[in-house]
């Protein structure tokens, strides 16, 4: 499987600021994607990256709070923007070959907000 | 969208015994049934995984059971050991999105 690095690992940010987190594979992948898992919860998909175009939102999610980008097939970033302290939560990025389910997760980021 | 239970939220054993984990779901369309392991401070870990046309799975201590026909699959630890404790998710789907349920808390006591 591939190797998933993010970067930061984690961070304590006062509200209203913004973070951006970034993820690098190993290798080149077709799908990648951000989840967010609040304290002690499941995983929730955010949206996923496109290489070349927009990401695809899931209903409760919009660009405008959690813009993304994918330059490439190794490299995707999410910014959290405009943060409160209901953002604070782990933040995760996974990956999947083209035509194949099994997804791969970073090791998240964990985000404070104070 | 898929509709994912997953029984029980937490499960305590003693190390040796089996620990099994229920996932239901609710679309029919759903063919891929994996489970991950996360632990204390970690990304989810992708431990087995069934795909519809196979009723079951096994890989050493662990094992994934279908039923199609019921919308459920389980997930089997024999043998438990302290470092299994730790947080099981099922995710199923028919598409390349995962549907988590809300996670299984394992506790191996030795």
């Amino acid at each position: 499987s591939a190797v998933i690095s993010q970067k930061p690992s984690r961070d304590i940010c006062q509200r209203g600021t913004s973070l951006t987190i970034q993820c690098q594979v190993d290798s080149q992948v077709t799908m990648m994607f951000w989840y967010r898992q609040q304290p002690g919860q499941s995983l929730t998909l955010i949206a996923t990256a496109n290489q070349g175009s927009e990401a695809t939102y899931e209903s409760g999610f919009v660009i405008d709070k959690f813009p993304i980008s994918r330059p490439n097939l190794t490299f995707s970033t999410l910014t959290v923007s405009n943060m409160s302290p209901e953002d604070s939560s782990i933040y995760l990025c996974s990956v999947a070959a083209s035509g194949n389910n099994e997804q791969f997760f970073g090791p998240g980021t964990r985000l404070t907000v104070l | 969208g898929e509709n994912v239970e997953q029984h029980p939220s937490t499960l305590s054993v003693q190390e040796g015994d089996s620990a099994v984990i229920k996932c239901t779901y609710s679309d029919s369309a759903s063919n891929y049934f994996p489970w991950y392991k996360q632990e204390l401070g970690k990304g989810p870990q992708l431990i087995i995984d069934i795909r519809s046309n196979v009723g079951e799975k096994k890989d050493q201590r662990i094992a994934v059971t279908l039923n199609k026909t019921a919308k459920h699959f389980s997930l089997h630890i024999t043998e438990t050991q302290p470092e299994d404790s730790a947080v099981y998710f099922c995710a199923p789907t028919g598409y390349s999105t995962l549907t988590f349920g809300k996670g299984t808390m394992l506790l191996v006591s030795p």
